[in-house]
């Protein structure tokens, strides 16, 4: 079975342009999370959707949104991009939301770079 | 402030031996701990996790110790592999919360031939 899996692996994008990213789970998820890892950091989580809608959000600026499609496929957007918005882009999918114990499992990533 | 912390930003360990990486957490809430590896340029991969009303859970070579009292986990590789050389995140996330794992800054283990 595949695994989840992300569209672009790599992006290079311009201070103030927008960029859209996807994501499409493991087969039998319902629920993707977004998250943001800068260099020497661990992933920061941006936004979790369970059947299109969203369950959470990060501490992340009105920039960033996203949506999960009826296929639970997903994209992340980010509005007026930043260089400080250099970072990959990793989706996670899981069977359920907010419950703890259910294992997210991650994408490749996308990584991005604004210049 | 950092709700997991990883205080050794790396670890080196001859192939053979132990690997022991620990992890810290302030946010007496968080019930479910996991370990995660990462290679250059792939995503983080699922190793092993455990529930808070437990203290120990195995599977192979890792397995994961975590002491509530002290607000402190650690993750055990026996014997230590080539291989096994990645960063290692160490996660938490909460009863009821929004689904989000926290993370830690991670673990750089090199394991030395």
């Amino acid at each position: 079975d595949a695994g989840v899996t992300q569209s672009p692996t790599h992006l290079i994008k311009t201070r103030g342009q927008h960029v859209t990213l996807r994501c499409s789970p493991i087969s039998g998820h319902k629920s993707v999370s977004w998250y943001q890892q800068v260099l020497g950091q661990g992933p920061q989580f941006i936004f979790q959707y369970y059947e299109k809608e969203e369950r959470g959000r990060g501490n992340f600026p009105d920039r960033f949104s996203a949506r999960q499609f009826p296929n639970y496929s997903s994209e992340l957007n980010v509005n007026a991009l930043l260089l400080g918005d250099s970072a990959l882009y990793l989706c996670a999918s899981s069977l359920q939301p907010a419950h703890s114990t259910d294992t997210q499992y991650f994408g490749p990533g996308t990584r991005l770079t604004v210049l | 402030d950092q709700q997991v912390k990883q205080n050794s930003p790396s670890l080196s360990v001859q192939e053979g031996r132990i690997s022991i990486l620990n992890c810290d957490y302030t946010n007496s809430m968080f019930d479910y701990f996991l370990w995660y590896k990462k290679y250059p340029a792939e995503g983080p991969t699922f190793l092993i996790s455990i529930s808070s009303i437990k203290d120990k859970n195995e599977d192979g070579r890792f397995t994961v110790f975590l002491n509530k009292s002290a607000k402190h986990l650690s993750l055990h590789i026996v014997p230590s592999q080539p291989g096994d050389s990645a960063v290692y995140f160490c996660a938490a996330s909460a009863g009821g919360s929004q689904g989000n794992l926290i993370f830690g800054k991670g673990t750089k283990l090199s394991v030395k031939p």
